[in-house]
């Protein structure tokens, strides 16, 4: 139980435009899904926190109109990446919590992007 | 601002060896403390601990958390090859727009035949 999926696995794009990731809670209800990044050899990075109905909370430095979040179901939220830039290229992944437990968090696959 | 330290930054040993992956902690209204293991993708989670002194364990792993010193730690007995990973420690804080989960940088081990 407790499956994350991500689509797609892997995208390249040209630089300017913009890509759309989608993380899912397969078998379990999300109220709360999270947004990492990853650079290559770096820790994962909290981008924002996504609520199911409403507006997600991003951290210090993450601007808010280059990554859209959507939360609009309790299994399902998108990252969207706006005119993406070379250094946008990174491993991004979400993880979803399951309702009313916070502690145990379940990780997608991630999602490589590739700005060229 | 919310820190997590782990020790050491990689290391590499060889088949049936114990390792001993170290991670300390600064966070304001600590919650808990996660173990997480990355190979080529998304971090898969093995522990979660709360409590001062009580040995989580796991097969050939076990973690235990002092809150008194802020650190934990996380053993491997016995190491496969399939033991090699980033082993990533994570811990959540309780800030005014709820819980934070903050990572440090990882433990790269290498198992060895």
């Amino acid at each position: 139980g407790a499956v994350v999926s991500q689509h797609p696995s892997w995208v390249i794009c040209k630089s300017g435009t913009s890509v759309k990731i989608e993380c899912r809670s397969l078998d379990f209800q999300a109220t709360t899904m999270f947004w990492y990044r990853q650079f290559p050899k770096q820790s994962l990075m909290l981008m924002a926190t996504s609520n199911e109905g409403s507006k997600a909370t991003y951290e210090q430095g993450v601007e808010k109109d280059k990554f859209l979040i959507n939360h609009a179901s309790l299994t399902l939220s998108t990252l969207t990446v706006t005119s993406a830039h070379p250094e946008d290229s990174s491993f991004y992944i979400c993880s979803a919590g399951l309702a009313g437990d916070y502690y145990e968090q379940y990780f997608g696959p991630g999602t490589r992007l590739t700005v060229t | 601002e919310d820190k997590v330290v782990q020790s050491p930054l990689s290391l590499v040993v060889h088949e049936g060896d114990t390792v001993t992956l170290n991670c300390s902690y600064e966070v304001t209204n600590f919650r808990s403390l996660l173990w997480y293991k990355q190979e080529k993708k998304a971090p898969t989670f093995l522990f979660m601990l709360t409590s001062s002194g009580i040995e989580k364990k796991s097969g050939r792993l076990s973690s235990i958390l002092d809150k008194k010193e802020l650190f934990s730690i996380l053993n491997i007995t016995a190491t496969q090859t399939g033991d090699s990973a980033v082993y990533l420690c994570a811990v959540v804080g309780l800030t005014g727009g709820g819980n934070k989960l903050t990572f440090g940088t990882g433990t790269q081990l290498k198992v060895e035949l």
